[in-house]
């Protein structure tokens, strides 16, 4: 089964303008992580921002904030005031406290291609 | 920059062949994490080490093999290489052993080409 869901292939945006990227997850623990990355064309994974299942309130690093549903299982994150350099490919991931041999690991959506145009 | 390094950057090779993957960790992290990234299968979790011992496996096939030297730098052998294994391979690290809100932090990952 898919753990996370990331529904928008592609989103765009004007510079200056927010922009939420869904992300949606699927698991039976109690306790997980949730987290989000950025790869820019030239390739590396960049830590954005994480949440934490018994966080009650929204993550927030700077222009990034995650809007966490518990209930609806759903992690977006909301980019303010975009910029051109935030033009990348978005990664949602979750971290869960499983059994056995996957501890550890973390389990990445499909991306969404983020273009912001000026 | 992360403070995570690979090596080499780019690498090309032809079928059949094995290679190696260097990565050094964030100074402090003791976990070190391998993934594949390609564009059938979108970023796979490979294996994961902490404090020089295995700690989880995931979807690494048998040609692959990893380890975690006392120096906490790791290794990524893939050997009998087929085409298949083209893909950008990513190792990561984190200060702890793999708790919920333990962060990873990339290196700039391996381009392997299989010819």
């Amino acid at each position: 089964a898919q753990k996370i869901t990331q529904t928008q292939p592609g989103m765009f945006v004007q510079e200056k303008e927010a922009v939420t990227l869904d992300c949606t997850y699927d698991t039976s623990d109690q306790s997980y992580g949730l987290f989000w990355y950025k790869q820019p064309s030239s390739g590396e994974m960049i830590f954005l921002i994480y949440q934490g299942s018994y966080d009650e309130q929204n993550a927030t690093e700077g222009r990034y904030s995650l809007n966490f549903q518990k209930a609806r299982k759903s992690a977006n994150l909301v980019i303010s005031a975009s910029q051109l350099g935030d033009s990348a490919m978005y990664f949602c991931a979750m971290r869960d406290i499983d059994r056995g041999s996957t501890l550890g690991r973390l389990y990445f959506g499909r991306g969404t291609q983020l273009t912001v145009w000026p | 920059d992360s403070g995570v390094t690979q090596t080499p950057k780019h690498l090309i090779t032809a079928t059949g062949q094995r290679v190696t993957l260097r990565c050094s960790p964030r100074s402090g992290d003791l976990s070190v994490y391998w993934y594949q990234q390609s564009l059938d299968q979108g970023l796979q979790f490979l294996i994961q080490y902490y404090n020089g011992e295995e700690r989880a496996k995931g979807n690494i096939l048998e040609r692959f093999s990893a380890q975690q030297f006392p120096d906490l730098h790791s290794e990524l052998n893939l050997s009998s290489l087929e085409l298949g294994d083209s893909a950008l391979y990513f190792c990561a690290s984190s200060v702890g052993g793999g708790g919920a809100g333990d962060t990873q932090y990339f290196g700039p990952g391996t381009r392997l080409t299989v010819l």
